[in-house]
């Protein structure tokens, strides 16, 4: 079955600490993986796409990571900012055109 | 801004009425997708439309329906509403066909229009 995992489900840091979020999955065939961030009552924004060929993306302190062989991916948000605390989205496609979401993780940046 | 644009806004109703949802879609994009997100809950894949044909087709009650007209402008139309409709309702859209053995591409999402059913 289709299936992506994220963790853990919520989390509060410091502002200006870092943190990595976590998403599993065990979608097949794989196509490419997406992070989005979504503002509460707000439309998912997206962060980062990657095919399986990359291991790396970057979007200013955002920075993704994709292991296709584990079928692990991380978010990892460098000095965060209170403007960090959302929603993020895990959502995986596979080849066949199939979009499979994560059930998100929370982040609350407190000052 | 994404480009994708969802009226209304806000939208309170009473049970068993019928509302209508609408979405026009990026500029150049043909694919609109349609999703729930109840309170603290992930989003719900309802149904997609690409150039004016039904797509695919997800966890939609058959109270729900949805169609894409010629200009590309999409309608989400829920009746017999009940209170476990209260949702908010995302559209997005995308150039590319999806399913069927093609990506879906970049998805751009609007807004949202917040559902409350009394």
């Amino acid at each position: 079955k289709n299936q992506v995992e994220q963790s853990p489900q919520s989390l509060i840091i410091l502002e200006g600490k870092n943190c990595t979020l976590q998403c599993n999955y065990t979608v097949s065939p794989f196509s490419n993986l997406r992070w989005y961030k979504q503002d509460t009552g707000r439309g998912p924004v997206s962060l980062t796409i990657m095919t399986f060929s990359e291991n790396t993306k970057s979007n200013g302190r955002y920075t993704a990571t994709l292991d296709a062989d584990t079928k692990q991916s991380s978010l990892h948000i460098t000095a965060s900012q209170l403007s960090d605390s959302a929603s993020y989205i895990c959502v995986v496609s596979a080849r066949t055109g199939k979009l499979i979401f994560g059930q998100g993780t929370t982040l609350q940046v407190k000052p | 801004d994404s480009g994708v644009t969802q009226t209304p806004k806000h939208l309170i109703t009473a049970t068993g009425q019928r509302v209508t949802l609408r979405c026009s879609p990026r500029s150049g994009d043909l694919s609109v997708y349609w999703y729930q997100q109840s309170l603290d809950q992930g989003l719900q894949f309802l149904i997609q439309y690409y150039n004016g044909e039904e797509r695919a087709k997800g966890n939609i009650l058959e109270r729900f329906s949805a169609q894409q007209f010629p200009d590309l402008h999409s309608e989400l139309n829920l009746s017999s509403l009940e209170l476990g409709d209260s949702a908010l309702y995302f559209c997005a859209s995308s150039v590319l066909p999806g399913q069927g053995g093609r990506d879906t591409g970049e998805l751009f999402f609007g807004e949202g229009s917040r559902l409350t059913v009394l």
